[in-house]
């Protein structure tokens, strides 16, 4: 069964923290995505990994993926209250371009 | 360009009652999904398509249909509604090829009392 796991699938963590959220995989990939939603509206993609050791950032938010380990990490550097949202990963399964999502993690960052 | 757009945002049905939710795309993308979201939890794919004409069930089909007649369109029906069908249901579309992620609707947010 083709399956993605975050993890945690909560965190609320202080202003200023580092921190980081990991999705792992059970099928053979190489395409992962890292998604953002807010509460109550639609999601908005942050990160496209395309390979093994792949790592994109953009601003606190460092994504990296090993295909090998089939695991992907998202990583909060001095985590600030506007990145509060829930993050999903979701893989690539090389199938008419369907995605197949993790549960997401809810992430509550306090000042 | 709009992007993909869903209509309506709100919608409260009777058990029992049908619906349309509409989902436009003015990107030329030929995939196109249909996800539905219930409270605290991932997506999953009820329909999706790869191209005009061609539909194909995903995950979770049981109560809906879909149509593609032309690339920009995939509506999603909803047959005798039932209270498991209340969720927040997401349109999205991607174009061919590696790594462009898609696009999403803003979403649909159906309750069926």
């Amino acid at each position: 069964e083709l399956k993605v796991e975050q993890n945690p699938l909560f965190l609320s963590m202080q202003e200023g923290k580092n921190y980081t959220i990991y999705c792992n995989y059970s099928t053979t990939s190489d395409r992962l995505y890292w998604y953002r939603q807010d509460p109550g509206k639609s999601l908005e993609s942050l990160f496209v990994l395309l390979s093994n050791g792949a790592v994109k950032q953009e601003g606190r938010l460092m994504a990296s993926l090993d295909t090998k380990a089939r695991l992907s990490t998202l990583h909060i550097t001095a985590a600030v209250h506007d990145l509060s949202a829930t993050y999903f990963c979701a893989v690539d399964i090389d199938r008419n371009y369907q995605l197949i999502w993790g549960a997401g993690t809810k992430l509550i960052i306090k000042p | 360009n709009a992007g993909v757009t869903q209509t309506p945002k709100f919608r409260i049905l009777k058990i029992g009652q049908s619906m349309t939710l509409q989902c436009t795309q003015d990107m030329n993308h030929n995939y196109m999904y249909w996800y539905r979201q219930d409270p605290g939890m991932g997506l999953k794919l009820i329909y999706y398509s790869v191209g005009a004409g061609i539909t194909d069930k995903g995950e979770v089909p049981n109560g809906y249909n879909v149509s593609r007649s032309t690339t920009e369109d995939f509506p999603l029906r909803l047959e005798l509604a039932a209270p498991s069908q209340t969720s927040v249901y997401f349109c999205a579309s991607t174009r061919q090829g590696v790594g462009y992620g898609y696009t999403f609707g803003s979403g649909t947010r159906l309750t069926v009392v």
